[in-house]
């Protein structure tokens, strides 16, 4: 059974630094990888999208990585901004549905 | 091109009455998942469905949870005699998958159901 862990579950960082978000997953037969973020009340906004084939991708300031064969995925935000105060999740796909971590509740202080 | 299309946006219902949430995928997606989220837990998989077809209902309830995705319409998540635990969010997604290639999951504003 696929599980999903992330962390660290909270972080508080100054408005500017560079940060890392990380993913583990039990089960590394999967098709693909996804970061979301969730505003409070909110949906959920897709990110990145990582195939299993793929090594990183890239959206401006945000960069995925994945590493299937150890488990691990990793957000890179830079200079980060008070608007990137959110929930960030991590889901894998597999044979079974997006299977998702509990998350990473981001706040970025001005 | 909308996103994915959920109503109500907030429901409330009494014990005992039924609940109806409605998603319409995106233009051109055939898959649809449903999701719960309970207040501080992560959201956990409920059914997923092509038209006129549960694929994998692992997650629901055995009792008084149904769903379907009609050949015509949105999917419609039934929770009937609804109980205060039911109350939760609850999300639908859809993706189009083409042979194998498994698609981008994009996700609605979510139901808030709050049984009274």
């Amino acid at each position: 059974k696929q599980e999903v862990t992330q962390i660290p579950a909270a972080l508080s960082v100054p408005e500017g630094e560079n940060l890392v978000l990380n993913c583990s997953f039990t089960d590394s037969a999967i098709y693909n990888l996804q970061w979301f973020r969730q505003d409070p009340g909110k949906g959920l906004t897709s990110l990145l999208l990582i195939q299993s084939s793929q090594r990183e991708q890239t959206s401006g300031r945000l960069n995925a990585s994945l590493d299937k064969s150890s488990g691990r995925s990793t957000l890179y935000i830079a200079a980060s901004q008070p608007g990137d105060s959110a929930t960030y999740l991590c889901a894998v796909r597999g044979n079974t549905p997006l299977v998702f971590g509990k998350g990473t509740r981001l706040s970025v202080i001005a | 091109n909308a996103g994915v299309m959920q109503n109500p946006r907030h429901l409330v219902r009494r014990r005992g009455q039924e609940a109806r949430l409605r998603c319409s995928p995106m233009k051109g997606h055939s898959h649809v998942y449903w999701y719960r989220q309970l207040p501080e837990e992560g959201l956990k998989f409920m059914v997923y469905l092509q038209k006129e077809n549960i694929i994998d209902e692992s997650g629901m309830p055995k009792e008084r949870f149904s769903a379907e995705f009609p050949k015509e319409g949105p999917s419609i998540l039934r929770i009937q005699q609804v109980v205060r635990g039911d109350s939760a969010a609850y999300f639908c997604a859809s993706s189009h998958r083409d042979r194998g290639d498994v698609g981008e999951a994009f996700f609605g504003q979510g139901t808030r159901l709050t049984v009274v």
